[in-house]
């Protein structure tokens, strides 16, 4: 089935630097990207919407300088939480949709950002 | 816009026996999908079911079925024969069809506690 790697899967790191973070589709080609963020025990909020070769879509509220995402080819589409504080620190999912299924998604692992 | 809505923050059933999670929702659509998905402890999302709102037969998988309701806007979750792993949060989730936004949107879950 298809597969989406996310790395890494937990990450702490100073207030103030930077922190990227990628999701990689195995064995198929992730057009579409999805990045949610999940705080402790909620549920997953829409970050922004990546097409692959066009800029990402962000949701209303999401910092678009904060949080910057690329999809720069078909296998590949990452996020970069720039200039991390603590209020930052959350559980980041991916999501691919799967070209062809109409119902087709899969999930990365997740990667907990922690900003200390 | 729409909306979906998970009414029991929590749940617990006795291993061996049957539960159901009530999720309801709200569109203007007439064509959809909607799924249910579970995030045990490892964080990762796991597909568990999915229901076309074109198809009036209820899908199933295994132990796990769906009593969807179209006209009542209403997409419960019945696990039989619960197992312990079956302890996870289930999300209710909807999505328009392919071709528009596409994006997964998440009730805010319930969390499944199976007692041995």
């Amino acid at each position: 089935g298809a597969v989406v790697s996310q790395h890494p899967s937990r990450v702490i790191c100073k207030s103030g630097t930077s922190v990227k973070i990628e999701c990689r589709s195995l064995d198929f080609q992730a057009t579409t990207m999805f990045w949610y963020r999940q705080f402790p025990k909620q549920s997953l909020m829409l970050m922004a919407t990546s097409n692959e070769g066009s800029k990402a879509t962000y949701e209303q509220g999401v910092e678009k300088d904060k949080f910057l995402i690329n999809h720069a080819s078909l296998t590949l589409s990452t996020l970069t939480v720039t200039s991390a504080h603590p209020e930052d620190s959350s559980f980041y999912i991916c999501s691919a949709r799967v070209a062809g299924v109409d119902y087709g998604y899969t999930f990365g692992s997740g990667t907990r950002l922690t900003v200390v | 816009a729409q909306t979906v809505t998970q009414s029991q923050p929590e749940m617990s059933v006795q291993e061996a026996e049957t539960v159901t999670l009530s999720c309801t929702y709200d569109t203007s659509e007439n064509n959809y999908y909607l799924f249910w998905y579970k995030q045990p402890p490892s964080r990762q999302m796991i597909l568990v079911i999915r229901q076309e709102a074109y198809k009036q037969q209820n899908a199933t998988e295994n132990r796990f079925s769906v009593n969807f309701q179209k006209a009542a806007k209403s997409f419960s979750l019945k696990i039989s024969d619960s197992q312990l792993g079956d302890t996870a949060m289930y999300f209710c989730a909807f999505m328009k069809p392919y071709g528009s936004q596409g994006n997964l949107i998440f009730g805010k879950g319930t969390k499944l506690s199976v007692k041995p």
